[in-house]
């Protein structure tokens, strides 16, 4: 069965650092990989997706991933976070020929940005 | 444009009580699903459903039952409510192929004492 994995449960960090999350998961054939991001009190949005490609993926906000196939990754890195990205992020995963489009969440990746 | 709706947002069961959480979307979707989010744990899927009368389970579907009737509608029942399932519940929905990944209603709070 697929799994994701997102070993850092909280991140804390000042403003204008930069960010790296780590993501990695489980299934060996083709995949289509997601970060989400939940902003307290609200519902999960799409920062980005990478279904094939270029393997750097630019989403909303400035964010950026990077699937690197051989390490079964995809990192989630913005270059000089905000106060205002404070929000638990989650990697997720989707078996590329599943027929049902289900998607398999991390655990999630709590940020905290010190203003 | 309302997206995807869950009612209600918040409710408080007693162990043994029964309820129904109603997803609606109105973006002519096939694709369902229901998640409940705890803490530490992530989304963990709990059925879903790939069109009007069919339905699946997920990685956590003891303890509760679904139906698609009706195409833009999916319901979460829980029959016997338990401690166990005090949760936020998300209900989500796509197109075939995920092109936009899935759109996520604002969550239905359930605490059962």
């Amino acid at each position: 069965a697929q799994s994701v994995s997102q070993h850092n449960h909280h991140v804390i960090l000042s403003e204008a650092a930069s960010l790296e999350l780590g993501c990695n998961y489980s299934y060996g054939g083709t995949v289509n990989l997601f970060w989400y991001v939940q902003y307290p009190g609200q519902h999960l949005q799409l920062l980005l997706k990478y279904f094939s490609g270029d393997p750097l993926v630019k989403g909303i906000k400035g964010f950026e991933a990077e699937f690197i196939k051989s390490k079964f990754s995809f990192n989630l890195r913005k270059p000089s976070v905000q106060w205002s990205d404070t929000a638990e992020y989650f990697c997720a995963v989707n078996e590329g020929r599943s027929s049902a489009s289900k998607i398999i969440f991390g655990s999630g990746t709590r940020l905290s940005i010190r203003p | 444009n309302a997206g995807v709706t869950q009612t209600p947002k918040f409710r408080v069961l007693k162990t043994g009580q029964s309820m129904t959480l109603l997803c609606a979307q109105d973006m002519n979707h096939e694709y369902m699903y229901w998640y409940r989010q705890d803490p530490g744990m992530g989304l963990r899927l709990i059925h879903y459903s790939v069109g009007e009368g069919t339905t699946a389970k997920g990685e956590v579907p003891d303890g509760y039952n679904v139906s698609r009737l009706k195409k833009q509608n999916f319901l979460l029942g829980l029959e016997s409510a338990a401690p166990s399932q005090t949760s936020v519940y998300f209900c989500a929905s796509s197109p075939p192929g995920l092109s936009h990944g899935y759109t996520f209603g604002s969550g239905t709070r359930l605490t059962v004492v």
